[in-house]
């Protein structure tokens, strides 16, 4: 099957710049989540929808980062305007379903943000 | 709140010796543990859960919730488990379930 998708693989930005990441998930699952991992770290759940609702957004710094999945299928994570702490790896991942006993996530292969 | 606690942020062993990697873990109520696992160049991908108490790889994990821990052992270690390792646990938090990783350790088995 299809992995999750993830796009770009690579960013390079200035601070103060906006920055927009894509994801596209397994087909058929219904949650989808952002993590964020900053080098030498877990990943850090920023964000997790269930179809096209916010079931978590208690880690996301709203007042720079955004996201959405319109259409309950693929999903795009902003960042404005950024700073240098924002430097990481973006993982997307999906599941089928949310909630206990659904935990087998799928990850894409992430991008990685550079601010300079 | 949930935390997971991974002590060793690099593990070094040679072939054929057994290696355990540590997780200890805080949270209040009845949690999930995971260990998800990154192969260099790989995505980030499920190795094991404790409710299937299964062996994966020759890897298998106990939880221990006298000692609030879930470490991960393997009798004989290979090569081709170099990795990073990631313990997670699974919460009710804020009303919504939550996976929460550890920071990871690198294993690297040496011939």
């Amino acid at each position: 099957e299809a992995g999750v998708a993830q796009s770009p693989r690579y960013k390079i930005i200035e601070k103060r710049q906006s920055v927009a990441f894509w994801c596209n998930p397994i087909s058929g699952h219904a949650t989808l989540y952002w993590y964020q991992q900053i080098l030498g770290q877990g990943p850090k759940l920023l964000i997790q929808f269930q179809n096209n609702g916010v079931v978590d957004d208690s880690q996301l710094p709203k007042d720079r980062f955004s996201a959405e999945r319109l259409k309950g299928v693929d999903s795009t994570l902003k960042i404005q305007p950024a700073k240098l702490e924002d430097s990481a790896v973006y993982l997307c991942a999906s599941s089928l379903r949310w909630g206990r006993g659904n935990e087998k996530l799928f990850f894409g292969s992430g991008t990685q943000l550079s601010v300079l | 709140a949930q935390r997971v606690t991974q002590p060793e942020k690099l593990l070094s062993v040679f072939k054929g010796a057994p290696v355990e990697l540590k997780c200890n873990y805080s949270y209040s109520g009845s949690p999930e543990l995971f260990w998800y696992v990154q192969y260099s160049r790989q995505r980030l991908q499920l190795l094991l859960r404790h409710i299937s108490r299964e062996s994966i790889k020759g890897f298998t994990a106990d939880l221990n919730k006298g000692e609030t821990s879930f470490h991960l052992k393997k009798p004989f270690a290979q090569e081709e488990d170099s990795a990073m390792y990631y313990c997670a646990l699974s919460g009710a938090q804020g009303g919504s379930e939550k996976l929460v990783f550890g920071k990871g350790t690198k294993l690297t088995v040496n011939p």
